[in-house]
């Protein structure tokens, strides 16, 4: 089975503080995304990493930034945290091959609250 | 640009009764088709999958999808719901020359009434 994990369930940080999400994937997964979930808004996808050290943004990538020294690892960077911010996290990965590169694999999401 | 619409925000439904949920995309060519399932406070998991082939997918827990090209619909369907099966709902459609990323719908949030 495909492993996605988060490094926190729950994070609260204040207006200001730069704050770092970590995503790790046990699947050799090429592909990996970091979304935000909020209420009526469905998934937004913030950025993805199509391999090492490569990124590109997604449809909602201000104020956020990412870095992806290793395969399995994906790390999403808020700069200076602000409370429009507050959401919940979920970051995927998939495998790079002809269709099974859209299926997606989740990690159990960050609830994020900047106060 | 690929889009997808999930036009029901909530849905109630008794347990044992039978449920369909609503999904449409806009793509100019066969998409990739997905749903999701995501419990409260968890991620989303896979329920099924269309790439090519037989318009009527079979998922896991009992649900099912059709693709239905002349009108642009991928509905999700399961003849008796469960109480386990409240969570929320998410239509996604993948495109060719989009690096994988997928499109998500804003959501259909299922209630199960005993």
């Amino acid at each position: 089975d495909v492993k996605v994990t988060q490094s926190s369930r729950y994070l609260v940080k204040r207006t200001g503080e730069k704050v770092f999400l970590e995503c790790v994937q046990d699947m050799d997964h090429e592909n990996m995304f970091w979304y935000r979930q909020d209420p009526g808004l469905g998934l937004r996808l913030i950025y993805f990493s199509y391999d090492v050290k490569m990124k590109e943004k997604g449809d909602i990538p201000e104020g956020y930034s990412v870095s992806r020294e290793k395969k399995e690892r994906f790390s999403l960077i808020l700069e200076s945290a602000s409370t429009n911010q507050t959401s919940m996290y979920l970051c995927a990965s998939s495998l790079v091959s002809l269709a099974s590169s859209y299926e997606q694999y989740f990690g159990p999401g960050t609830r994020l609250t900047v106060t | 640009a690929q889009s997808v619409t999930q036009p029901d925000i909530h849905i109630t439904v008794s347990e044992g009764a039978s449920l369909e949920l609503r999904c449409n995309y806009s793509y100019g060519a066969t998409p990739y088709l997905f749903w999701y399932v995501q419990s409260p406070g968890q991620g989303l998991q896979l329920l099924l999958k269309y790439f090519s082939g037989d318009t009527l997918v079979q998922g896991i827990k009992g649900f099912e999808a059709e693709f239905k090209r002349s009108q642009s619909s991928f509905n999700l369907r399961k003849p008796s719901v469960h109480w386990s099966d409240a969570a929320e709902y998410f239509c996604a459609v993948g495109a060719t020359g989009t690096a994988s990323k997928l499109t998500f719908g804003t959501g259909t949030r299922l209630q199960v009434t005993l």
